[in-house]
């Protein structure tokens, strides 16, 4: 069974970097038919897909993320992460990784993790 | 806003089927296969239709969806208590050069 478990700060001060690393399970992050997926789900608001990486490190993004986010991949480790810069009060969200079956694909995301919440405050 | 419309809520009784719409684009749901995920409070999403209509294995066979031009729609027929939870809908986007996913903003159903 595969199994992702996300893991991070908590609590991030305006302005810092927040830092997720997602553990993968069950499956290898070298495993060619995905990529690892990053999503965000703030408070009472539908998911915001914000990355993905393939084993290869290639990542892709979502626009308005773009210029803040880098994520990276650990072969060694079986686990991805995400960096997300100058992080403001609208990033406060609860941050979630899963699988994706392909760029494109109509396979979508699956399974997800449990998700860790993030509060950007002072 | 979310890209993909749902209408924020639906109900219905024990028994009875409910229609959740997701209305979209040509650059998203128009070019793309939909996805819908079902997420009960407090828990992560989890993939209830994939690649427009097909069910996961160990997901019940009232949960149904199609897609027509662009808009897609999911059915739950023989509405259950524990179907009580929020529905989202999802698609690629291919309306910028870097194709990205783009999820509705949900459809919370409540049992009667």
């Amino acid at each position: 069974q595969v199994r992702l478990l996300e893991s991070g700060p908590g609590l991030v001060k305006p302005s810092e970097t927040l830092s997720l690393t997602c553990t993968v399970s069950g499956a290898s992050v070298t495993d060619g038919d995905y990529f690892w997926a990053w999503i965000r789900q703030s408070p009472g608001k539908g998911p915001e897909w914000i990355a993905i990486v393939y084993r290869d490190g290639g990542t892709y993004y979502n626009p308005s993320l773009k210029s803040r986010a880098t994520m990276s991949i650990d072969t060694s480790k079986n686990e991805f992460s995400l960096k997300l810069r100058s992080v403001t009060a609208t990033d406060t969200a609860v941050y979630y990784c899963a699988r994706q079956a392909g760029r494109f694909s109509g396979a979508g995301l699956d399974p997800w993790g449990p998700g860790t919440p993030v509060s950007v405050s002072s | 806003q979310s890209v993909l419309t749902q209408p924020p809520s639906a109900s219905g009784t024990p028994g009875q089927k409910i229609l959740i719409s997701c209305s979209g684009r040509d650059s998203d749901i128009g070019s793309n296969a939909v996805n819908w995920y079902q997420q009960v409070p407090g828990t992560a999403p989890k993939l209830l239709i994939y690649n427009d209509d097909e069910r996961p294995s160990g997901v019940p066979d009232r949960f149904s969806a199609s897609k027509s031009g662009t808009s897609a729609s999911l059915a739950i027929s023989g509405l259950q208590p524990e179907d009580e939870a929020d529905y989202y809908c999802s698609t690629w986007d291919d309306s910028v050069s870097d194709s990205y996913v783009v999820f509705g903003g949900g459809t919370r159903v409540t049992v009667l």
